[in-house]
């Protein structure tokens, strides 16, 4: 069963760059599309974007300019890193993966809190 | 402001049938399949309802799931109080070329 475990700073300064990793256990790497999502304090979940085994990234339009997600296939995890945030990325940031088959996304990570403050 | 929408709170006492809704377009629900995530206090977002209807495995058949147009709604029959949690449904956004969610609807069982 994939499990995925992630880690990262929680607490940044504006105009700091957010970085995070993701590590998937228990299964394989490829089966899945990799993303990052978040959730600010008292909104709805946003997507942030995604990645695939290839490599291959598809960004939130409104976040492209700030976001990069890279892979490391050996170590089976993926990264996030979103520059210079300001209090408005201040959120629960979750890797998860969707499932090919279902189309849902099936598998979370635990969450990380991520407070943007000067 | 989430690209689906949804109620922000729902209530029913235990045994009773609540529904929740989500709004979409053309680009999002109208053309693509809706999603449903159920989340428990302090934990991640749990899969639920997939492909409009479908349950995953583990997934009471309580839970059902419907789409019509650019509207869909997850029913939860047999009220129960661990339902209490916040519900958000998804759709793939073609305009987008992203995933979209709703605000989440929070429901309480009385």
């Amino acid at each position: 069963q994939v499990h995925l475990q992630q880690w990262g700073a929680g607490l940044l300064k504006p105009s700091e760059n957010l970085s995070l990793t993701c590590v998937v256990y228990g299964g394989s790497f490829s089966g899945h599309y990799w993303s990052w999502i978040r959730q600010p304090p008292g909104e709805g979940l946003e997507w942030i974007g995604e990645i695939n085994h290839s490599g291959s990234t598809n960004y939130n339009p409104s976040l492209k300019s700030r976001v990069t997600m890279l892979e490391d296939t050996s170590k089976n995890q993926f990264s996030l890193n979103l520059t210079s945030v300001t209090a408005a990325d201040t959120a629960m940031y979750y890797c998860a993966g969707i499932d090919g088959d279902s189309g849902i996304f099936n598998v979370w990570g635990q969450g990380t809190l991520v407070t943007v403050s000067s | 402001q989430s690209v689906l929408t949804q109620s922000p709170s729902a209530s029913g006492t235990p045994g009773q049938r609540v529904t929740i809704s989500c709004s979409g377009s053309s680009s999002n629900i109208g053309s693509n399949y809706v999603f449903w995530y159920q989340r428990l206090p302090g934990t991640a977002p749990k899969p639920l309802i997939y492909k409009n209807y479908q349950r995953p495995s583990g997934v009471p058949d309580r839970f059902s799931g419907s789409k019509s147009g650019t509207s869909a709604s997850l029913a939860i029959s047999g009220l129960r109080s661990e339902d209490e949690a916040d519900y958000y449904c998804a759709a793939w956004d073609d305009s987008l070329s992203g995933w979209v969610f709703g605000g989440g609807t929070k429901l309480a069982v009385l």
